[in-house]
């Protein structure tokens, strides 16, 4: 069964740090297009950074230079590290696959939790 | 404010036909970059419903299409059911001078009167 399972969130104070990972099973996430998205309490979806199954990296505006993106291809996962962490970081963060140009976020995870309280 | 623009609301009542637009500009839907639409239940992930502007997932009922024209998309929802009730975001992806990114529209409230 393909899947997406996240862990890592939590409490932090501002200018903590966190990471969270993405355990993937039933497909190999170096071989795909692998996305990080969160949704602030009551608010929408925003993206925050994709690896692309060559390695290039890029990150939304609101987190470069704090959060960095990155996956181990012998455990299969997905990373994210947050540095720097903000009050309006504070969101539900899921990973999602993208299987191709073109073939649109297809994979979630269930979402962690990062609260970051001053 | 998201770089894709939606209505914040939009309803219908069971059996009609409804439509939630996405707004773009040149750098993103306007240069031809894929749309792709997601359904999201409260407290749940969001879901794929209709990826590269018009195709459906396996899974995914022919009641939902989409279609895409110059610097907007559309995403149609006929023979409406109460189990449509949910938030819709539309995603593309965006060219400027800030560089490359995945954009979202703020999404839209579906409600089935």
């Amino acid at each position: 069964e393909v899947q997406l399972v996240e862990s890592g969130g939590g409490l932090v104070q501002p200018g903590g740090s966190l990471r969270l990972s993405c355990a993937a099973s039933g497909f190999t996430v170096s071989n795909n297009y692998m996305n990080w998205v969160r949704q602030a309490p009551g608010k929408g979806l925003e993206w925050v950074s994709i690896i692309y199954s060559g390695g290039r990296t890029y990150q939304a505006d609101s987190v470069k230079g704090r959060f960095t993106i990155s996956r181990d291809n012998s455990k299969n996962t997905l990373y994210l590290q947050m540095n720097s962490l903000r009050t309006e970081d504070t969101a539900v963060y899921y990973c999602a696959r993208s299987s191709g140009y073109g073939t649109g976020l297809d994979v979630w995870g269930q979402g962690t939790t990062v609260t970051v309280f001053s | 404010q998201s770089v894709l623009t939606q209505p914040p609301s939009v309803s219908g009542a069971p059996g009609q036909r409804v439509t939630i637009s996405c707004t773009g500009s040149s750098s993103n839907i306007g240069a031809g970059y894929d749309v792709h639409w997601y359904r999201q239940l409260p407290g749940t992930a969001p879901k794929l419903l209709i990826y590269g502007n018009n195709n459906r997932p396996s899974g995914v009922p022919d009641r939902f299409s989409g279609s895409k024209s110059g610097t907007s998309a559309s995403l149609a929802i006929s023979g409406l059911q109460a189990e449509d009730e949910a938030n819709y975001y539309c995603q593309s992806y965006d060219d400027s001078l800030s560089g490359w990114h995945v954009v979202f529209g703020g999404g839209t409230k579906l409600t089935v009167l």
